[in-house]
């Protein structure tokens, strides 16, 4: 079975300052890990995946995320907060081949303070 | 970029009709899946489908819901008497199959907000 924990339902950060979100994830197979960002009454967005590849995954809006397997995390990160970064973020696992049967993780609404 | 489409973004009806919801998965995908998310929760995963029959469903799927590939583009869930506890956003999700390391991936929809009243 495969499950992710995210530490901190809410987060506020400061305009500027930096935004880290963490992420746990439990898996008997090597995982393939994501963050989606969920706007208001919206769909979800990849924001960036690693799949085995390189630790370190850059993805859209400034974001990026670093896969530690002997802390088993995923935590996403991005240096300056902007007001636009204000969304709710799921972490997720799934596992490598094509059957990608996903879970998510129960997702931090980041608020940005002006 | 291909995508997925689900129809309609939108859908109200009321308790103990049935609701048909609509997805085109991306054309070559083979693995199928419809996600639920009620209003402030988590996404939760209901039921997966591949070579037209339910490979994984979660004890969420029960008999009220049901799932059909009617075409060669469609991937459909009916939820045949809906409950309020229903209403929630319903994502639709397909990936390739298989094993392109470090490719595969679910591409989701838009998903639907279903409000039962």
């Amino acid at each position: 079975a495969q499950s992710v924990t995210q530490l901190g339902s809410h987060v506020s950060v400061s305009e500027g300052a930096l935004v880290l979100l963490r992420c746990n994830y439990s898996s008997s197979v090597p995982p393939y890990l994501f963050w989606y960002v969920q706007y208001p009454n919206q769909g979800l967005q990849l924001l960036l995946k690693y799949t085995s590849a390189a630790t370190l995954v850059k993805g859209i809006n400034g974001f990026e995320a670093e896969f530690k397997k002997s802390e088993t995390s995923f935590h996403l990160t991005k240096p300056s907060a902007h007001m636009s970064d204000a969304a709710e973020y799921f972490c997720a696992v799934s596992r490598s081949g094509g059957y990608q049967k996903v879970t998510f993780g129960i997702g931090t609404k980041l608020q940005v303070i002006p | 970029e291909p995508e997925v489409t689900q129809t309609p973004s939108h859908q109200v009806t009321q308790m103990g009709q049935e609701v048909i919801l609509r997805c085109v998965p991306i054309s070559n995908h083979l693995y199928f899946y419809w996600y639920r998310q009620i209003l402030g929760q988590k996404v939760e995963f209901l039921v997966s489908f591949y070579n037209n029959e339910i490979s994984e469903k979660s004890e969420i799927f029960d008999d009220q819901f049901s799932v059909e590939r009617p075409d060669g583009s469609n991937f459909t869930l009916k939820i045949r008497s809906t409950k309020l506890e229903d209403s929630a956003m319903y994502f639709c999700a397909s990936s390739e199959a298989g094993n392109r390391e470090g490719n595969t991936e679910a591409f989701f929809g838009q998903g639907t907000r279903l409000t039962v009243v």
